[in-house]
């Protein structure tokens, strides 16, 4: 067990419609981090949130949005989805000092029908 | 971040040693070497890390070459759970920053 808890583990929903996964990081962990997994692109960063701000962004859609609260949890929206957002979503946090090793979630399973 | 190359896969024996390459050319003096791994319908785990020296920890062992160009990741007994993807990144460090760039790995199959 990570101590990385993403929710829901499944999700299937239709094409446009909008969801949101969540994060709980680590006890602790001030940074959480979204990536992207599908069969064809592997993992790939989506964006970082350190404390409440907003610090990396990666290859994520103009469709996708997310944010950190004051209790540190996540919440990455998907909207006007389309079949290709069918993915693994995952979730991972990390503490304050550098280079130290990053916890990843067990992932949403996202299914765009 | 700087690339790594990896093999897209390799074999091991059950209670063999598994000795994972990765090809950084690039690396910059700056950049950690790390490895994670995933499991199959799991997120990624970490390994271990290291910046010049070799480094042990209780999963594996990290051998980086004097110059830096490459790495290797050794596992000292495979076991059927060390079955995995495992991806080796290099990360420049920054406060508060952890962005990990994923490649493809190599998977790793253990056979009984």
């Amino acid at each position: 067990d990570s101590g990385v808890t993403q929710t829901p583990k499944h999700l299937i929903t239709a094409t446009g419609q909008r969801v949101t996964l969540r994060c709980s990081p680590r006890s602790g962990d001030l940074s959480v981090y979204w990536y992207q997994q599908s069969l064809d692109q592997g993992l790939q960063f989506l964006i970082q949130y350190y404390n409440g701000e907003e610090r990396a962004k990666g290859n994520i859609l103009e469709r996708f949005s997310a944010q950190q609260f004051p209790d540190l949890h996540s919440e990455l929206n998907l909207s006007s989805l389309e079949l290709g957002d069918s993915a693994l979503y995952f979730c991972a946090s990390s503490g304050q000092v550098l280079n130290t090793e990053a916890f990843f979630g067990q992932g949403t399973r996202l299914t765009v029908v | 971040d700087a690339k790594t190359t990896q093999p897209n896969s390799m074999e091991s024996n059950e209670e063999e040693p598994v000795h994972l390459p990765c090809n950084h050319s690039t690396i910059s003096g700056t950049d950690y070497i790390h490895w994670y791994r995933q499991l199959p319908s799991q997120g990624p785990e970490y390994v271990i890390h290291g910046l010049t020296s070799n480094v042990n920890n209780r999963m594996a062992s990290l051998a980086i070459a004097e110059d830096r160009k490459s790495s290797t990741l050794i596992l000292h007994r495979a076991t059927l759970r060390d079955a995995a993807v495992y991806y080796c990144i290099l990360r420049l460090g920054g406060a508060g920053s952890y962005q990990l760039t994923f490649g493809k790995g190599t998977k790793l199959s253990v056979i009984p």
